[in-house]
């Protein structure tokens, strides 16, 4: 089976630095990969991480390590439209996919 | 390129009728995905196909069946409609490095 846990809430400052932690159980285990919802939005990609290690993207990080079972998203610079749901999503290695539950980041002036 | 496209975007459903939600891409992916999305909750895998004629069955399948009959299509049936399926559905496609594109949602309402 698989299952993956976050925080459900994370609140921070315009300008700060958050991160958003993933731990997850997987079977298989092939990925983690991070995407950003708005509300009454789609999911957007936001980076993958295949490999234990650090995957920069302009604002966004993501780093996994494997032999903990464990992910985290950074986000840096956070600006108001940050405020959205993160969810992180393991693959296996049959092409599955499986969800977090989410964080809800809210960024206060 | 309109990416990943869903079609219809709202529908409302008596309990036991029937629709299909349609699924288009146009970036020619191999995957693609179907997921249902409650409030206030993460997104659960309900079908998905690696290939044109393929398909598989995802975490939560049982009330869905799907069809791949060509590959930029992706179709989700709902052969008897039931009020624990109402919820927003998204489809994706995805590439082969694991970056999902996804379509703006249907949002299905079974009274």
């Amino acid at each position: 089976g698989q299952s993956l846990e976050q925080p459900s809430e994370v609140t921070a400052v315009e300008g700060a630095i958050v991160q958003i932690n993933c731990t997850y159980q997987t079977s298989g285990f092939y990925g983690l990969s991070w995407y950003q919802q708005h509300d009454g939005g789609a999911p957007t990609f936001l980076s993958y991480n295949a490999l234990d290690g650090l995957e920069e993207t302009g604002r966004f990080s993501s780093f996994l390590s494997r032999s903990d079972s464990y992910g985290y998203l950074l986000l840096q610079e956070l600006q108001m439209k940050d405020s959205a749901s993160y969810f992180c999503a393991s693959r296996d290695y049959g092409q599955n996919f499986v969800f977090g539950p989410g964080t809800r980041l809210s960024v206060l002036p | 390129n309109a990416g990943v496209t869903q079609t219809p975007k709202f529908r409302v459903l008596k309990t036991g009728q029937s629709m299909t939600l349609l699924c288009a891409q146009d970036m020619n992916h191999e995957y693609m995905y179907w997921y249902r999305q409650d409030p206030g909750m993460g997104l659960r895998l309900i079908h998905y196909s690696v290939g044109e004629g393929t398909t598989a069955k995802g975490e939560v399948p049982d009330g869905y069946n799907v069809s791949r009959l060509k590959k930029q299509n992706f179709l989700l049936g709902l052969e008897s409609a039931a009020p624990s399926q109402t919820s927003v559905y998204f489809c994706a496609s995805r590439t082969s490095t694991d970056t999902q594109y996804f379509g703006p949602g249907t949002r299905l309402t079974v009274l």
